[in-house]
Order: structure tokens, then sequence, then C-alpha cells
């Protein structure tokens, strides 16, 4: 069964670093996602992503993240400078339309 | 804004049906959804409904979509400690945008 794949699993930084979280979507869809969830909340969206280019973002989405699809299969997260309430695991989605979506097992991120 | 509340914990005896409320808010939602949660694992599509159905069923699980309170429950059939994990209702108004709830941390006794 295809599925969604995401590295690293856990990924430790220190403050202020940059990190680049990867997700390989499912092959033959056309729309990703990645969301985030702080231990104890809600799953929260950040960006989705379609035809090469960002169709809606959050407000937590500012200008410290950014979204890349650097070749035909994997796409990335990348946040500029990470601070201590970015810890959190996040999950890269992709879909084929507007039905299923379908989840990768996420990057837990600890910002120390 | 949108906003997706359930319950926070259920505890179910294995064998009996367990039943997860949901609530939404956006009546505009095309697809509603329910994703499993195991510790330490991402979020695993259980099962979703299209807005213009009530019901959809599926092996052991069964959703029940109750469009005009804007009501949605997903119901197990013999429930098994395998089952044990947080389940999450999701809508999904105009956009690509997922609203998920807080999820229900079920527990499955033996």
């Amino acid at each position: 069964e295809p599925e969604v794949t995401q590295t690293p699993s856990h990924q430790v930084t220190q403050m202020g670093q940059e990190v680049i979280l990867r997700c390989v979507p499912i092959s033959n869809h056309l729309y990703f996602y990645w969301y985030r969830q702080i231990l104890g909340q809600k799953v929260e969206f950040l960006v989705s992503f379609y035809n090469n280019e960002i169709s809606e973002k959050s407000e937590i989405f500012d200008d410290q993240f950014s979204v890349e699809r650097p070749d035909g299969s994997n796409f990335t997260l990348k946040i500029r400078s990470t601070k201590l309430e970015d810890s959190a695991m996040y999950f890269c989605a992709s879909s084929e339309g507007a039905g299923e979506a379908f989840f990768g097992q996420g990057t837990r991120l600890t910002v120390v | 804004g949108e906003d997706v509340e359930q319950s926070l914990f259920l505890s179910v005896r294995e064998g009996d049906s367990s039943v997860i409320n949901c609530t939404y808010t956006d009546s505009s939602s095309t697809y509603l959804y329910w994703y499993k949660q195991e510790p330490g694992a991402g979020l695993q599509l259980l099962t979703y409904i299209f807005s213009n159905m009530d019901m959809k069923q599926d092996q052991r699980l069964t959703v029940l979509l109750n469009k005009k309170d804007k009501h949605l429950s997903l119901r197990i059939a013999d429930t098994q400690t395998g089952d044990s994990a947080i389940y999450f209702c999701a809508e999904r108004p105009t956009g690509n945008q997922f609203y998920f709830g807080t999820g229900t941390s079920l527990t499955v006794i033996p």
C-alpha cells in the first residue's frame, strides 16, 4: 500500500539553527501539506502546496518557514531559525484531490 | 473560525462497541474524516464520509453523519485491545485545509 514517508523520525536541534524536514508524498498525488502537533494540543495546519506553489497557509507559517519541492518526489519544510516553541511533531500529508488524504508517520522536532 | 469538538476520553470493555462523537461548525464541509493515532505514531486514515451521505460502513467501523446537528460519530464494533489509540475527527471545508478535533483517547479494557 502506498504511503507518505518522512525523515528523520526525530530531529534535535539547537535554538536558532535551521532544520529541514523531508517528506516523500504518494507518487500520483498532487496536493501536499504540512501540519504540526505540539504535545498535548490539536493538530494544526501549516501550509498546503499545489502546482509548485503555496495554495494556503496559516498564521503559524510565518517568514521563518518555507516549503519546497526540489525534485519530482520530495517535499520539504524548512524552519530558518528554530525557536523553543517550534518543538512539535510535524506531519506531512498528500492527497490526490478532495477526498482521501494520507499522513506520514511524523518527524518529532525537539529544539533545545 | 472552524471548531471541531470531541470528548477527551472513552473507556470500553473488550468485545463491546465504542462510539466516539464529534461536533463541527462548518456546514460547508464536503468531507469529514476519522484518523487514528497510536502512541508515538502518525495519523492513520480510518475512513471518511462525503457530506451527502448519512452513513458509511467499513468492516467494524460505522460512521454516522447528522448534517443538521453537525454531528459525526464513529462506531467500532467488537472493540479489541489493538483499537486503543487516540481518534481524531477532522472536517475539510472549502479549500484544502483540515481542521482537527482534540482527539478522543480510547482505552480498551481486557
